[in-house]
């Protein structure tokens, strides 16, 4: 069971706002930055959001991050077809030692 | 352009060994971290095992730690994860990843493999 708690699923229809959430601890997301990664399952995870809040070139602005104390959240604006997968939240974990996964969170655009 | 290609996967038996590899391409290897993760079958992404750059300092999930062993080949641009008593929750697609961010705290993975299949079954 992983240290970083997302809900199982979001949905929205297209054009609307999808927030993602990420539940850690001090050991986790209240001290290290946070990460999150699109999986479509069978294709390779891409990098959406690093350092909490910064977007690698190519991910669009609709994407966006922010945390505050142990949480953490992504943001999904202009909701589109294409967004339809899953996310995950990540970071390093100071108590175990290691990189931490969120459960991941399966997002619908109905 | 970043290239990162696993390979090695492939049946093996609880309790036997395996070694997968990951050959990395467009960047300066040797001074980037790098890192495994796994995806079980119905399952999320679980982080596995990493390295850095040039102490080559490693790291390891509780769920491995023991029984997989991190490294790599500078000279080759190559990254290895050497796998033993295998076990059947070790099944998963295995990923490569390089990483960026200069201490562990503030890694992240910018680029991925396609992954390669371990499947651990009699």
């Amino acid at each position: 069971q992983s240290v970083l708690t997302q809900p199982p699923s979001a949905s929205g229809t297209p054009g609307q706002r999808v927030s993602i959430s990420c539940s850690g601890s001090n050991s986790n997301i209240g001290s290290n930055t946070v990460n999150w990664y699109q999986h479509l399952p069978g294709a390779a995870p891409k990098l959406l959001i690093y350092g909490t809040n910064q977007r690698p070139s190519g991910v669009p602005d609709r994407f966006s991050g922010s945390r505050s104390g142990t949480s953490a959240s992504l943001a999904i604006s202009g909701l589109q077809s294409e967004d339809e997968t899953d996310y995950y939240c990540a970071t390093w974990d100071d108590s175990l030692n290691g990189y931490v996964f969120g459960t991941g969170t399966k997002v619908t655009v109905l | 352009e970043v290239q990162l290609l696993e390979s090695g996967g492939g049946l093996v038996q609880p309790g036997g060994s395996l070694r997968i590899s990951c050959a990395a391409s467009g960047f300066t290897f040797p001074y980037s971290a790098m890192s495994w993760v796994r995806q079980a079958p119905g399952r999320g992404l679980e982080w596995v095992s990493g390295i850095s750059g040039r102490d080559r300092t490693t790291y390891y999930a509780d769920s491995v730690k023991g029984r997989f062993t991190v490294s790599r080949d500078n000279s080759k641009n190559t990254l290895y994860l050497q796998m033993n008593s295998l076990r059947a929750e070790d099944t998963a697609v295995y990923y490569c990843a390089k990483v960026s961010g200069d201490l562990p705290w503030m890694w992240y993975f910018d680029f991925w493999g396609q992954g390669t299949l371990v499947t651990v079954s009699s």
